[in-house]
């Protein structure tokens, strides 16, 4: 399996940004996915994820009603459009392919997107 | 939301040392743990899902158990070895938020 991330850099606090996540090797609308990420020095949170179907999706607290996941299957690609950013959403972005269709732990990472918010 | 602690929060012991690391929930999450290892400058591995099932590839020396009320879980490293120096995290996965313990980072003494 390879999972790609793209769309990360630097953005104003308030901005906005879309990342996307461009996965190979397995059978996209077969898994859930998710987003995790880890700001600098910081450990690991998740953030939001997907099934594979995209009929169920659910957020962290922190990102509630400011970020949105999608996924399109027939193009093996997952999304996560950010908006109202602040600094606390500084961090690599790394998308991670869960074991089953629902909700589960992620078996595969992509190498991560930097974030970087600041004025 | 549960919360999950992960204890200690870093360790340092022998090469040849058994090492353990702890994940407590803040409720039952049934087997519904993972544990991941993320080395310095790397992307998080998984190690350990359903709380004691060997992700297939991770080495034989880690082992996970979970108490019977689904809110006690440990890491082992039977025998540490110089490339496990890493930072440990437990997942419980068995509802959102699928929340990560703080960690737990492991040094070679």
């Amino acid at each position: 399996a390879q999972l790609v991330e793209s769309g990360g850099g630097s953005v104003q606090p308030g901005g906005s940004l879309r990342l996307s996540c461009a996965v190979s090797g397995f059978t996209f609308k077969n898994y859930a996915m998710s987003w995790v990420r880890q700001a600098p020095g910081k450990g690991l949170e998740w953030v939001s994820g997907i099934s594979g179907s995209g009929g169920s999706i659910s957020y962290a607290g922190s990102v509630k009603g400011r970020f949105t996941i999608s996924r399109d299957n027939s193009k093996n690609t997952l999304y996560l459009q950010m908006n109202g950013l602040g600094d606390d959403d500084t961090a690599i972005y790394y998308c991670a392919k869960d074991r089953r269709s629902g909700g589960s732990c992620h078996d595969q990472w992509g190498p991560g997107t930097l974030v970087t918010v600041s004025s | 939301d549960i919360q999950m602690t992960q204890s200690p929060s870093s360790l340092s012991a022998s090469v040849g040392d058994r090492v353990t690391i702890t994940c407590r929930a803040s409720q039952g999450i049934s087997n519904f743990l993972a544990w991941y290892q993320q080395k310095p400058g790397e992307v998080p591995k998984l190690l350990i899902y359903a709380a004691s099932t060997l992700q297939p590839g991770a080495p034989s020396r880690f082992s996970g158990s979970g108490s019977g009320s689904g809110t006690e879980f440990t890491l082992a490293i039977s025998s540490l070895q110089p490339e496990d120096v890493a930072t440990y995290y437990c997942q419980k996965y068995n509802s959102a938020p699928q929340t990560f313990g703080q960690g737990t980072k492991v040094e070679i003494k």
